[in-house]
């Protein structure tokens, strides 16, 4: 069964850090590009970054460039997301999501339950 | 506002069909494969449609969706009080090299 297992969130305050993991299970993790989407409370999804299977392409949300950081460590079946610079505005809960089969890297397959981020003094 | 325009809200009766709409550009719904993902009060998005018309295994028929250049639509069918939910069309945005979803439309089954 896919697994996808958001932690690392909590309330800090506003241009404060966090490091939010995404540990996956039960599939090759090092096959598949997996993404973070964020969901600001009563608000829609907003797609944040990606990372390819080896963890050379990255991409990010002009919201979030300069500021967040995405990274694997395969060994660990495991996805980093590096949030610096917080804005009361990045308050959300943040999802954890892999690719639908190894050849997509754009359609979203599987979903975390995610996890909540406030940014508030 | 989000490069994929939805409608905020749609509604039907019970056993009824509804459609909604995704409308954006040659840049992402024009030149790319299109996504729907419902969204359950409470829960995580759940991916209902992608490469424009196919459904995962488990989804069932009653849900469909097309693709005719710059727009898509996902058409839900047999409408249940189950199926009240928030429902997104996602993409890939080839000029923006993003994920892109719409706003997002609120589906309630009366």
């Amino acid at each position: 069964e896919v697994q996808l297992v958001e932690s690392g969130g909590g309330l800090v305050q506003p241009g404060g850090s966090l490091r939010l993991s995404c540990a996956a299970s039960g599939f090759t993790f090092s096959n598949y590009w997996i993404h973070w989407v964020r969901q600001a409370p009563g608000k829609g999804l907003v797609w944040v970054s990606r990372i390819n299977r080896d963890g050379s392409t990255t991409n990010y949300a002009d919201s979030v460039k300069g500021r967040f950081t995405i990274s694997r460590d395969n060994a660990k079946n495991t996805v980093y997301l590096q949030v610096n610079s917080l804005r009361a505005e990045d308050t959300a809960l943040y999802y954890c999501a892999r690719g639908l089969s190894e050849s997509y890297t754009y359609t979203l397959g599987y979903w975390g339950q995610g996890s909540l981020v406030t940014v508030s003094s | 506002q989000s490069v994929l325009t939805q409608p905020p809200s749609v509604s039907a009766a019970p056993g009824q069909k509804v459609t909604i709409s995704c409308s954006g550009s040659s840049s992402n719904i024009g030149n790319n494969y299109v996504s729907w993902y419902q969204q359950l009060p409470g829960t995580a998005p759940k991916l209902l449609i992608y490469d424009n018309n196919k459904r995962p295994s488990g989804i069932p028929d009653r849900f469909s969706g097309s693709k005719s250049g710059t727009s898509a639509t996902l058409g839900i069918t047999g409408l249940q009080t189950g199926d009240e939910a928030d429902y997104y069309c996602g993409t890939w945005d080839s000029s923006l090299s993003a994920v892109m979803f719409g706003g997002g439309t609120k589906l309630s089954v009366l």
